[in-house]
């Protein structure tokens, strides 16, 4: 068990829709990362927060958007789904800002299916 | 445009065995090379190389890195079925970007 927890677990959903995942970090760390897995684009980055400011943003869709509130949790926002967006979606924590070069602890992911 | 290769794909070894998992790189202002292992849920970090020709040592497991020739090396000695996962190389470049490979599966028989 990493520290990092995700909820939910499964999220099945159908097309146009919006969805939130939600992401605790282990306890005292507060960097941020959110990426998504799926089977044809393999494992991607799409952002980054440390202490509730955005400081890296990889491959996230306009149709995408993030935060980090003050108890540092943070929460991914995904609309106007798509087919395509069906994917495991991980959130990641580390303790410092040091951009990837610190181990990132994953949680345990969020399973998104888009009909 | 970035990018990172691993290879091969897939690799079936008997337990025992050793074996040599690649990944190449073409990025802009490369600042460091991650190496995960996946089992069924969410990847675990290895390491993270950063310099050129030094090795990083993890029991069975090591890591080098060449930036001159843009490629890294992660190699498993006397495998063990527990070594079965996939193996995901990842490079951190310029405007702290992250970018994966598709991975390396590796299922070790007993």
């Amino acid at each position: 068990d990493s520290g990092v927890t995700q909820t939910p677990k499964h999220l099945i959903t159908a097309t146009g829709q919006r969805v939130t995942l939600r992401c605790s970090p282990r306890s005292g760390d507060l960097s941020v990362y959110w990426y998504q897995q799926s089977l044809d684009q393999g494992l991607q980055f799409l952002i980054q927060y440390y202490n509730g400011e955005e400081r890296a943003k990889g491959n996230i869709l306009e149709r995408f958007s993030a935060q980090q509130f003050p108890d540092l949790h943070s929460e991914l926002n995904l609309s106007s789904l798509e087919l395509g967006d069906s994917a495991l979606y991980f959130c990641a924590s580390s303790p410092l800002l040091a951009g990837f070069t610190d181990t990132q602890y994953f949680g345990p992911g969020t399973r998104l299916t888009v009909l | 445009e970035d990018k990172v290769v691993q290879s091969p794909l897939s690799l079936v070894v008997h337990e025992g065995d050793t074996v040599t998992l690649n990944c190449s790189y073409e990025v802009t202002n490369f600042r460091s090379l991650l190496w995960y292992k996946q089992e069924k849920k969410a990847p675990t970090f290895l390491f993270m190389l950063t310099s050129s020709g030094i090795e990083k040592k993890s029991g069975r497991l090591s890591s080098i890195l060449d930036k001159k020739e843009l490629f890294s090396i992660l190699n498993i000695t006397a495998t063990q079925t527990g070594d079965s996962a996939i193996y995901l190389c990842a490079v951190e470049h310029s405007g702290y970007a992250l970018n994966f490979g598709k991975g390396t599966s590796l299922l070790v028989t007993p």
